[in-house]
């Protein structure tokens, strides 16, 4: 079955620190790609960062980055020196071979000062 | 930066009525996407579209909902029946070719009373 599991509905972190946001999945297709979505209170979907199943370095971009794990089927992002504009919802996805993301269920990031 | 547009960002609509929802895709791009998300919920993909037709659909995605491209710039979901499960945020997306990241439009909340 083609799944994206996000255990985290929730996280606090303060202001400045990194975080790690958990992502796993499952797919029989042997080429995939993972997918970071941010979705702030306004609602808007942002595009974030993106894993090919094939990519052998780990994808980064500015402050984000991807952990990919292939072998435990995991993407987790991790943003560096979190600031307050990083609260918001967040999404992993995965494409399929039929060009459909499924997502999961995001979890809720709230920066503190 | 070009950008995917949607109108309109709300719609009120009374059950049994039909919607139509537009988006303006980014004008080089070649699939098209629609998604939705009831608050508070995961996003669930509806319906992929190529070379004008549709390539893939969800089984939400049943008889009261039909895609269109009707100009070679707008694409549309239209909701023939409206019915008050129908209430959510609707997304359309598009990209240039696949395994690229998918763009997405700011959204139409659809609310159905």
């Amino acid at each position: 079955a083609q799944k994206i599991t996000q255990t985290q509905p929730g996280m606090f972190v303060q202001e400045k620190e990194a975080v790690t946001l958990d992502c796993t999945y499952d797919t029989s297709d042997p080429s995939y790609g993972l997918f970071w979505y941010k979705q702030p209170s306004s609602g808007e979907m942002i595009f974030l960062i993106y894993q090919g199943s094939y990519d052998q370095q780990n994808a980064t971009e500015g402050r984000y980055s991807l952990n990919f794990q292939k072998a435990r089927k995991s993407a987790n992002l991790v943003i560096s020196a979190s600031q307050l504009g990083d609260s918001a919802m967040y999404f992993c996805a995965m494409r399929l071979s039929n060009y459909q993301l499924i997502w999961g269920a995001g979890t809720k990031l709230i920066i503190k000062p | 930066e070009p950008e995917v547009t949607q109108t309109p960002s709300h719609q009120v609509t009374q059950m049994g009525q039909e919607v139509i929802l537009r988006c303006v895709p980014i004008s080089n791009h070649l699939y098209f996407y629609w998604y939705r998300q009831i608050l508070g919920q995961k996003v669930e993909f509806l319906v992929s579209f190529y070379n004008n037709e549709i390539s893939e659909k969800s089984e939400i995605f049943d008889d009261q909902f039909s895609v269109e491209r009707p100009d070679g710039s707008n694409f549309t979901l239209k909701i023939r029946s409206t019915k008050l499960e129908d209430s959510a945020m609707y997304f359309c997306a598009s990209e240039f070719s696949s395994y690229n990241e998918q763009f997405f439009g700011p959204g139409t909340r659809l609310t159905v009373l």
